[in-house]
């Protein structure tokens, strides 16, 4: 079966634009989590989602926003870029919200100049 | 809070068997999981633990001490490909159950002829 898969690959943005990430989850998974990655931090929790609820959000500012479709399918849409926000944005999926199975998509690579 | 120590690197050799340890401080505790990720790829999944003991996964073994709030990722008869940063992760106990990953800051492994 597909795996999780996220678009685009590669984005490239100026300062103080808005991007929007996407990600369709393994089919029949219906809790979706997103993380940003970045070399000093680690992998960092940003929110999930569960039949189109946000059920826990991370501890980054108002800026990062997210969604879940019907579908199952998520979207996470940052704001006003900073340059610091320039990272590796990772999605995993699992069956339900309290399944210990995660599956991560490739992610996306965020760059902002 | 949460926090997760492991070390930052370790180098080990080709046939060897090599131990990254993962300490944890957490609010809840709903288990504990290990990742391996290759540059530029998604984390892959590779154990999960949340009772006390061994878990066992052909050249892979995991251990969980609840109490110590410790754990370990041995891997036995290393191949080059191995070489990769291997993530601690714990899942916490959230009001309302959901899925929400702690990382640590990951372990980067080389293996070396």
């Amino acid at each position: 079966k597909a795996g999780v898969t996220q678009t685009p690959r590669y984005l490239i943005k100026t300062r103080g634009q808005q991007v929007t990430l996407s990600c369709s989850p393994i089919s029949g998974h219906r809790s979706v989590s997103w993380y940003q990655q970045t070399p000093g931090q680690g992998l960092q929790f940003l929110f999930e989602y569960f039949s189109e609820t946000q059920r826990n959000k991370g501890n980054f500012p108002g800026r990062f926003s997210g969604r879940q479709f019907s579908n199952s399918r998520s979207e996470m849409n940052v704001s006003t870029l900073e340059l610091g926000d320039s990272a590796l944005y990772l999605c995993a999926s699992s069956l339900s919200a309290d399944q210990h199975g995660y599956t991560f998509g490739s992610g996306t690579r965020l760059t902002v100049v | 809070g949460q926090n997760i120590d492991q070390p930052t690197e370790m180098t080990a050799t080709e046939g060897a068997i090599v131990q990254i340890n993962c300490t944890y401080q957490t609010s809840g505790f709903n288990g504990l999981f290990w990742y391996q990720q290759h540059a530029g790829e998604a984390p892959t999944f590779l154990s999960y633990n949340v009772l006390d003991g061994l878990e066992e996964k052909g050249r892979f073994s995991s251990f969980l001490s609840r109490s110590k709030g410790y754990s370990y990722l041995l891997l036995k008869e290393l191949q080059m490909k191995d070489s990769a940063s291997y993530l601690c992760a714990v899942k916490g106990g959230l009001t309302g159950g959901g899925n929400k990953l702690t990382f640590g800051t990951g372990t980067q492994l080389k293996v070396e002829l």
